[in-house]
């Protein structure tokens, strides 16, 4: 089981937020960053350094981190933000990364 | 920015086996480049990570001691040489890049390659 607990899965409504968390005492003080992964495809950074957007994602993906735990938020949900979520942190301490379990979308 | 993945393939347990990733587009020789998997039906799992000048890598409990990350910047390649391999190392190998706000250890993989796929028959 990951360090990072995210859940399993989360369905949102089209045009509803959804909202993923990460929690784990890893969370805590250490930068979150956030990958999409859709079937078939490479997995993307869609969020970095606890609420950064990398170039070309859209502003309805944003998310907020203050302690345990890190919360990656989509509004205006869509078909095509559909995919495996992931966050992942960077363990000074043992000079690893940690990713978490992965969080199924489902836009329903 | 590309990153493209090669030497996967089949492999028999407890067998080696070495992939390449050739990155463009970039500062390859000042950033930390490193390797994530994702077995079938798994989630993703961080591998190895590489510094810019290649002194200081970095492995998860899983690998270290069997697996090996290098690079060689004058050729843009970072290298994954993976030795005594388990059937549950068989996954697909994903190349990524560390972003530039570094850089540091702790940076976050802002591209990765398409990913080559290792299978360990037992």
């Amino acid at each position: 089981s990951s360090v990072l607990t995210q859940p399993a899965s989360v369905s949102v409504a089209p045009g509803q937020t959804a909202t993923i968390t990460c929690s784990g005492d890893k969370v805590r003080n250490k930068f979150v960053h956030w990958y999409r992964v859709k079937t078939g495809q490479a997995p993307v950074l869609v969020v970095y350094d606890d609420s950064d957007r990398p170039s070309g994602i859209p502003e309805r993906i944003s998310a907020s981190h203050s302690g345990d735990p890190a919360t990656l938020i989509i509004k205006r949900a869509e078909a095509g933000d559909e995919a495996d979520y992931y966050c992942q942190v960077w363990d000074s301490s043992a000079d690893q990364w940690l990713f978490g379990g992965g969080t199924k979308l489902a836009v329903l | 920015v590309e990153l493209l993945e090669s030497g996967g393939g089949l492999v028999r347990r407890g067998e080696s086996q070495r992939l390449s990733c050739v990155g463009s587009g970039f500062r390859f020789n000042i950033l930390f480049m490193g390797w994530v998997r994702r077995a079938p039906g798994k989630g993703l799992e961080w591998v190895a990570s590489v510094s810019g000048s290649g002194s200081n890598t970095y492995y998860a409990d899983s690998v270290r001691g069997r697996f090996t990350i290098s690079r060689v910047n004058s050729e843009n390649t970072v290298y994954l040489q993976m030795d005594s391999l388990r059937v549950e190392d068989t996954a697909t190998y994903y190349c990524v890049k560390g972003d530039e706000e570094g850089p540091t250890a702790g940076d976050s993989f802002d591209h990765w390659g398409l990913g080559t796929q290792v299978a360990v028959s037992s």
